[in-house]
Formats: C-alpha cells, structure tokens, sequence
C-alpha cells in the first residue's frame, strides 16, 4: 500500500494560464475522488469516478474544469484559463467501496 | 442534500487534558457513514475512524473515543489525555449509502491546539 500520490505538490501560475495535476491512487482501489480545499475550510467535493467512469460532478467544476480518468488507473484534473479564485489545494482521494477514502497529500495551487 | 456541522472553530487544551470535539450532521438517508479525519500541519488528511449509521455502538480506540447518537444527529470524538502531536485540523464528514451519492461531506473543521 504506497498510498495516494499528487503531483506537483505546489504549482503556481500566472491568471489565464492552464494547469494540470495528476492523481495515482491505490492501486486496487476502483472509486477515485477529487476535492477543493480553501484555507479554514473542510475540503469540498468536486468530481467522482468508477473505474474511469465520471458518475457525479459538483456544481463547483465549472466548464473550465475537466476532469479523466483513463483506463481507471491515474486521473488528472485540468483547469483551463485559471483565476485568483481557483488557488486552493486540490486533494485526491481513493477507496475502494465506501470504505474509508484515503487521501494524498493535495496539491497546492496559487493563481498569481 | 446532507450537511456537517462543527460548531468548534478552534479548541486550545494544555497536554493531558480531555477533549470533546463536536460534530452535528444532517441527511435524509436511512443509512450513511460518518467519518472523522485529522489533517496535521503537513495537509494530508488522516483517516481516524468509519461508523455505519446503523451501529450507535459506542468506540474507543487507545486515547480515542467517539459518541454516536443517531437521536441527536450527533458523532462526537473525545481525546484522553491530549498530547502535543494530537494538535490538528479534525473534520467530521458524512457519505450516504451507495444509491443515493457518493459523495463526503465534511464539516468546517476544528483547530485542535494542545499547549505543552
């Protein structure tokens, strides 16, 4: 069990610009799950997958946010002409069932 | 729609003293779990504990105890005998049974300082 891995740990970029991160969860594990965290605040639900199937998105991922899942392994989240807004850390999640979600260790991201 | 509650922003104890961290939820589903996470000062979220709303059993686990009382809505955790490395974030969250989401919600947090 080598746990969640994020990358990068922190990104940051300029207003406009696209970002990418990535996701590796668990390996056996087949729901993947992507949150929003702001500072002094719980994390925030943003998309889910099964397998590479996106069941559920939150009303938070707007259409500059797109979220895959290829071959339900690694899942990246790329946000598109980024804003002040967006700067947050962005934590990944896996499990397998309804099991406890374990949780990487996010990515952080400041939009200059 | 469900909703988590930590009415706790922040809990500063001195080591050794207990503590209670409290955590109020509301959902319509029959059957939900509830979680706590810990989330120390290096962001990564901590599994503590998974309680299936059907089991109101109380759990302890070492220095840890967790309250479940289905009539009152409430999942509260207490810490015996704080230590220093127990300073945290703690986030109570809540996930319906299959069918009807998948998504956790979590509550705001409370900011647990334990003073040497």
């Amino acid at each position: 069990d080598t746990g969640v891995s994020q990358n990068p740990r922190h990104k940051i970029t300029k207003r406009g610009q696209n970002v990418t991160f990535r996701c590796d969860p668990i390996s056996e594990h087949n729901r993947l799950y992507w949150y929003r965290q702001t500072l002094g605040q719980g994390p925030e639900f943003l998309t889910y997958f099964q397998n590479e199937a996106q069941l559920e998105k939150s009303r938070l991922l707007s259409d500059r946010f797109s979220a895959e899942r290829p071959k339900g392994s690694f899942s990246t989240l790329e946000i598109q002409r980024t804003e002040q807004g967006d700067s947050a850390m962005y934590l990944c999640a896996s499990s397998l069932g309804l099991e406890k979600l374990f949780f990487g260790s996010g990515t952080q991201l400041s939009v200059l | 729609a469900q909703k988590v509650t930590q009415a706790q922003t922040e809990i500063s104890v001195v080591e050794k003293e207990d503590v209670t961290l409290d955590c109020v939820y509301e959902t319509r589903d029959t059957t939900y779990y509830l979680f706590w996470y810990k989330q120390p000062p290096s962001g990564e979220l901590v599994f503590l504990i998974r309680r299936n709303s059907f089991d109101e059993q109380n759990e302890i686990s070492g220095r840890y105890s967790w309250n479940f009382q289905k009539s009152t809505s409430s999942f509260n955790f207490t810490i015996t005998a704080s230590q220093v490395v127990d300073s945290a974030v703690y986030f109570c969250a809540l996930i319906p049974e299959e069918t009807s989401g998948s998504r956790l919600t979590f509550g705001e947090g409370t900011q647990l300082t334990v003073n040497p």
